[in-house]
């Protein structure tokens, strides 16, 4: 089952806009992943933070985690129109090492 | 980053028939291997973890006999759906790791299957 939720479902910006997502999960982990998929595509890894981690950047994107709340956040600053895909979180917990996904954020940014 | 090149990317069969869904890492080796089925707008739910030389290790819910899975080689996993039916329909995603839970996950273009 998936590990956790993620919201908005869907979040629909302007060009130039900062979106922010977000996503929670259930049990304790070892990183947080956020990866990113275009319709009918793979899915592509964005960023790592890993549980002693509060904070991580690279680019355009910054990524939080609250492992107290069992919470992240993923912000995408100045959108571009190519930005437009839908964005997940995905846990890695204990000793696996398989990916738990979340649920989803559909992002749409209008040019 | 590391390439993972899954085959075919679309495949329509006839109910009944089996389908192998090939995914390879180009350019490293890859000491696991994860399938996923992804439903239309829908998260990835992962169906089973491959080790290279053993046998899968499925999650609950997922027949193995209905979706066999072999690792044969450490740049080579398949899936092959057998004897499928229409609710087999669906996108089907792997990916590909050589290192413990910190490593990040290479993913294929994943393989819509439509069974009519």
């Amino acid at each position: 089952s998936q590990q956790g939720e993620e919201d908005p479902q869907a979040l629909s910006i302007q060009e130039g806009e900062n979106a922010t997502m977000n996503c929670s999960y259930k049990t304790s982990i070892n990183n947080l992943q956020w990866y990113r998929q275009n319709s009918g595509r793979g899915l592509v890894h964005l960023i790592l933070i890993r549980s002693n981690e509060r904070e991580k950047h690279s680019g355009r994107l910054r990524v939080t985690l609250d492992t107290s709340k069992k919470s992240s956040s993923l912000l995408i600053t100045a959108s571009r129109a190519a930005d437009t895909a839908s964005y997940f979180c995905a846990t890695v917990g204990g000793s696996a090492r398989q990916l738990t996904f979340g649920s989803g954020t559909q992002l749409t940014v209008l040019p | 980053g590391a390439v993972v090149s899954q085959h075919p990317s679309w495949v329509i069969c006839k109910s009944g028939t089996s389908v192998k869904i090939e995914c390879r890492s180009l350019d490293f080796q890859a000491t696991t291997m994860f399938w996923y089925r992804q439903f239309p707008k829908q998260s990835l739910m992962l169906m089973a973890t491959s080790n290279e030389g053993s046998k899968a290790t499925y999650e609950q819910g997922v027949e193995k006999d209905k979706f066999l899975i072999n690792h044969a080689s450490l740049t080579l996993s398949t899936l092959t759906v057998t004897s499928a039916h229409p609710e087999d329909s669906s996108f089907y995603i792997c990916s590909a790791t050589w290192g413990g839970g910190n490593t990040e996950a290479f993913f294929g273009q994943g393989t819509r299957l439509t069974v009519v």
